[in-house]
Order: structure tokens, then C-alpha cells, then sequence
């Protein structure tokens, strides 16, 4: 079946630095891939989003880019700033639109 | 669109009362999925909807669990009787099934304590 894999948290970096969270899958067929954040008392929201190979999806200074050959999706961000810190979680779709969402990492952004 | 609500955002109960969540998609959407998020579980799926028909509900923990959708703009999830290891953040999302690549919309979840 369908899976998800991403690094152990919590990772505690400084404000300005390079962020990034490595996600693999195990999928059949051709799964679009998703990074959701979840900030402190709130629920998941769409980060960004990549439905095929070689799909690079950005959004508010992140992005991920689809890797076929290596099946994963890892999340980047340049210059991370103390509201980055979160939780985020990897997940992939099946052809009905179900999801399977990956632990999620804690990133902690210090001043 | 208001997006995804849920009720109450908080709730605590006394162990042994009946507590009712309750959600209201995203309109036009078709698909309705209950998680539970605990900090020893992470985040479960416990059952999803689709045209208001339970697809899966394979990851209802016990029968002291259902889930109800009457119509497409309301759904219900019912622990009774509640026992404190109930105690965690439930989240309703919607989303238009067929759509693989538009994922979820999460609703700010219901707090939930059962003590």
C-alpha cells in the first residue's frame, strides 16, 4: 500500500537559516504529493502541492519539487523567520483522492 | 467559502457523558474525512465519506465511535459513552473527490477533553 516517510522532529534551528525536511513515498501508479503545515491550536492547511514528476511546487518561500526516480518530495525553504515554526507534514494522493499523510516534523525557529 | 466548520471548538466532558462533534463541508464538496490527532497517535484517519455514503471506517476505534452524514452540508461524530483516553483533537476535512491533485480543506478541529 501507499506510505509516507518523513525525517523525525523536532528540528530547532536559528532565524535566517536553511530549512529542509526530507519526505519519501511508496505509492503504486502516479500519486500527487503534498506538504500541509499546522500551526500552533489550528488544523492543516495546503502549504503547496505537486501532481507529477518533476512538478516544483512553491508557496510563501518554500518549495518541494517531485522526484520520480527517487520517490520523494523534500520541503526547502532559504531563509526560515520564527513564524515558520510548525508542524509539517508530507502526504500523498491516491487516484480517489484519499490521502495518506505522513508523522509530521516539528520545525522550531529561534530569534 | 467560509471553508470547513466545526462545533464546539472546545469540549469537556465528564467520562461516561455522550458528546457529539459536528461538521459542515466546504459546499460543492464530496468527500468528508473525521481524523483524530493525538500526541502519541499523530494523526488518524477514522472514517470518510463519499455523496454522504460511508466509503471507510476502518479506523473507528470501537463501536462507542459512528459517524453520520445526512446530507451533504452536515455530519456528526458521536463517542458514547466517552472515556478520558478519547481525549484528543478531532479535525473534519472535505474535498472534491476525482481531484487527486486539490488534496484537503481542514477545519480548525474540536478540542476535546474527557475527564
Amino acid at each position: 500500500g501507499n506510505s509516507v516517510t518523513q525525517m523525525e522532529g523536532p528540528v530547532t534551528l536559528s532565524e535566517e537559516a536553511f530549512l529542509t525536511i526530507n519526505c519519501t513515498y511508496t505509492a503504486t501508479g502516479y500519486p500527487s504529493l503534498f506538504w500541509y503545515v499546522q500551526y500552533p491550536g489550528e488544523g492543516l492547511q495546503l502549504l503547496l502541492k505537486a501532481t507529477k514528476a518533476d512538478d516544483k511546487g512553491s508557496n510563501k518561500g518554500f518549495e518541494a519539487t517531485y522526484r520520480k526516480e527517487t520517490t520523494s518530495f523534500h520541503l526547502e525553504k532559504g531563509s526560515v523567520q520564527v513564524s515558520d515554526s510548525a508542524v509539517y507534514f508530507c502526504a500523498l494522493s491516491d487516484s480517489w483522492g484519499k490521502l495518506q499523510f505522513g508523522a509530521g516534523t516539528q520545525v522550531v525557529v529561534t530569534p | 467559502d467560509a471553508g470547513v466548520i466545526q462545533s464546539p471548538r472546545h469540549e469537556v466532558t465528564e467520562m461516561g457523558q455522550e458528546v457529539t462533534l459536528r461538521c459542515k463541508p466546504i459546499s460543492g464538496h464530496n468527500s468528508l474525512f473525521w481524523y483524530r490527532q493525538t500526541m502519541m497517535r499523530g494523526l488518524e484517519l477514522l472514517i470518510y465519506f463519499n455523496n454522504n455514503v460511508p466509503i471507510d471506517d476502518s479506523g473507528m476505534p470501537e463501536d462507542r465511535f459512528s459517524a453520520k452524514m445526512p446530507n451533504a452540508s452536515f455530519s456528526t461524530l458521536k463517542i458514547q459513552p466517552s472515556e478520558p483516553r478519547d481525549s484528543a483533537v478531532y479535525f473534519c476535512a472535505s474535498s472534491l473527490r476525482g481531484t487527486g491533485g486539490e488534496g484537503y480543506t481542514f477545519g480548525s478541529g474540536t478540542r476535546l477533553t474527557v475527564v
